[in-house]
């Protein structure tokens, strides 16, 4: 398994503005995933960060709006850009090997 | 129709029951099943996968997939008020992304 640790845990913005997630993993992995999960409701995969390469984004997702950054092997970070209401969630970092995902601890985003 | 159905819930049981979790999928291609749990606000743990068909057993937990139904369950033995947690399944094929259901929301009353 692995140890994820996200920064910050939680955090309440102002509509318009930005804000950078941190995701820490305590090994070398390569691929990373940022997930997005809405009061009530599942996980959504918003993007997959493999180190020296451009993220890959799913459906209905854009890097203008989330770009992220992958400059090693154990850390990754997501911007949730121009923030609205709409994107209050919380955002997960994931790592996975074979049939496997572990996950952070979350990063509960409200926007004002 | 969604590729993965579960119910929301919330399940409430008292404490000692038998619980049992259920998704269905339409999927056919499906290959690896997993089960998370996910106590309010943490990240999703993983408890256990499954490939295939089949029973996998892990103490209290047993995963059971049907891929003629296209049906998976999750039982829990003697629950206890600690597994109180939203459980999630996730399913995927071979080199594909995850897909998940919406979480059931697990009550163990003392």
């Amino acid at each position: 398994s692995a140890v994820i640790s996200q920064k910050p845990s939680r955090d309440i913005c102002q509509r318009g503005t930005s804000l950078t997630i941190q995701c820490q993993v305590d090994s070398q992995v390569t691929m990373m995933f940022w997930y997005r999960q809405q009061p009530g409701q599942s996980l959504t995969l918003i993007a997959t960060a493999n180190q020296g390469s451009e993220a890959t984004y799913e459906s209905g997702f854009v890097i203008d709006k989330f770009p992220i950054s992958r400059p090693n092997l154990t850390f990754s970070t997501l911007t949730v850009s121009n923030m609205s209401p709409e994107d209050s969630s919380i955002y997960l970092c994931s790592v996975g090997s074979g049939p496997e995902q572990f996950f952070g601890p979350g990063t509960r985003l409200t926007v004002l | 129709q969604k590729e993965v159905e579960q119910d929301p819930g919330p399940l409430s049981v008292p404490e000692g029951a038998i619980v049992s979790l259920n998704c269905t999928y339409s999927n056919s291609a499906f290959q690896y099943f997993m089960w998370y749990r996910q106590y309010s606000r943490k990240g999703p743990e993983l408890l256990m996968y499954t490939y295939s068909s089949g029973n996998k057993e892990d103490g209290r937990f047993t995963a059971q997939v049907d891929k003629s139904s296209k049906y998976i369950s999750l039982f829990i033995r003697d629950s206890q008020p600690s597994d109180s947690a939203t459980y999630l399944c996730a399913m995927r094929e071979r080199n594909y992304q995850l897909i998940w259901g919406a979480g059931t929301k697990l009550i163990i009353k003392p």
